[in-house]
Order: C-alpha cells, then sequence, then structure tokens
C-alpha cells in the first residue's frame, strides 16, 4: 500500500536554529514528490517537486532533497513567519493510485522569536 | 494570474442535507482535483475531472459527487450528510492533468451538526 509517513509531528525551533523535516514513504514506483506549505485556515501552497534520488531544490531558508526511501526538507535560519504546515505527499507511477497525490499528515513547525 | 478559487469558504448544514461546493481553477488549468481535509486522516483524494468528465475517484462513497463544466470551473456535492463529512473541502488545478503539479484553493470548510 502506498504511504507517507512524515516526522515530527510537531516542531518548536528558535529563530535561527536550523533543524530538518523527514518524510518517509512507500510507493509503487515513484512519480514525483511534493512539498506543501500549509497555514491555519488556508489551502496547501506548493513548494518544491522532486522527481529523482538525488535531486535537490532550494527556495529561500528552505532546501528539499529526495533518497529512494524519504526526503528532508531542511530549513536554515528559520524566521517566525516559517511557521507553518509542512506536507509532502508522493505520486504513484503504477498501481490502483497511481498518479494520485497521497499525503502525509505533516510537520507542524513553530519559530520562535 | 487568479489562484484558484472556491465557495463559499464557510458553510454550517445539519445532518441528512445535501451541500454544494464550487471551485474555479487557474486560468488555463483544465484539470480539477478534489480532497478532503481531516485532522485525523490529513489529506485524502476525492476525485478528479478533465474535460468535462471524471478521470479518477478516491475511496470515498457515492454521496460523494461532483462534475465540471466546459469552462473548467467544477462543482462537488454531497448528499445526506454525515457528522464524520465536517472537513476542509480542497480543490486543486493543474494544467492538464493530476499527475502535473497542483495549485490549491483556499479551501471550503463544512461543519455538519
Amino acid at each position: 500500500e502506498d504511504q507517507v509517513t512524515q516526522s515530527p509531528e510537531a516542531l518548536r525551533l528558535q529563530e535561527g536554529e536550523s533543524s530538518s523535516l523527514n518524510c518517509s514513504y512507500t510507493v509503487s514506483g515513484l512519480r514525483g514528490l511534493f512539498w506543501y506549505r500549509q497555514d491555519p485556515g488556508k489551502g496547501p501552497e506548493f513548494l518544491f517537486t522532486l522527481y529523482s534520488a538525488g535531486e535537490e531544490k532550494e527556495k529561500e531558508r528552505l532546501k528539499a532533497t529526495l533518497t529512494k526511501k524519504e526526503s528532508f526538507l531542511h530549513i536554515t535560519a528559520p524566521k517566525p513567519e516559517d511557521s507553518a504546515t509542512y506536507l509532502c505527499a508522493v505520486q504513484a507511477s503504477y498501481g490502483g493510485s497511481q498518479g494520485n497525490l497521497i499525503f502525509g499528515k505533516g510537520t507542524k513547525l513553530s519559530v520562535k522569536p | 494570474k487568479a489562484g484558484v478559487t472556491q465557495t463559499p469558504r464557510y458553510l454550517i448544514k445539519t445532518r441528512g442535507q445535501q451541500v454544494t461546493l464550487s471551485c474555479s481553477p487557474i486560468s488555463g488549468h483544465r484539470s480539477v482535483s478534489w480532497y478532503q481535509q481531516t485532522p485525523g486522516q490529513g489529506l485524502q483524494f476525492l476525485f478528479e475531472y478533465f474535460s468535462e468528465t471524471q478521470r479518477n475517484k478516491g475511496n470515498f462513497p457515492g454521496r460523494f459527487s461532483g462534475r465540471q463544466f466546459s469552462n473548467s470551473r467544477s462543482e462537488m456535492n454531497v448528499s445526506t450528510l454525515e457528522l464524520g463529512d465536517s472537513a476542509l473541502y480542497l480543490c486543486a488545478s493543474s494544467l492538464q492533468d493530476r499527475r502535473e503539479t497542483q495549485y490549491f484553493g483556499p479551501g471550503t470548510r463544512l461543519l455538519v451538526l
């Protein structure tokens, strides 16, 4: 069964304290892995897509990496405005859920000034 | 370019009623997918529409249905509402196919009493 597990469920950081969020997955052939950011009361905001192991993408203080079994979202010197829930999703290349986005439960990040 | 819009943003219904939610995709996007988000289950895929046809469906009962119009706008309907249908309903659009990057709207929060 295709599934995504994110850890930790919640993470509290001080401003400037770098850390990483983990997304481990099992999927019937990975077509793509997606990271989204979701603020309270809003829809998910697209951040990155990764397609193959070894691929990396960066955007401001965020850097996403991908291996054959997991992805990491590294946050460098976070600021309070980075506080949000970060969602990871995978798409399978084949199988019953082919093409559908399968989401993890998310990591709720709080950055204190 | 305007993003995905959803109406209404908030809705309160009672058990047994039915509800219709609306989604307008990003201009030029032809694929519309619907998701249900709850604290317990996270984001779950409901169905996808393209060219007025349902292309894929998630594991939800037949009470959940949808349609798409020629201008790519989409509606979803939930009949005979149950308490467990209380959730944030999210619409996402992509250019041609749900396997491409999906951009989410702000969601409609449905409360069933």
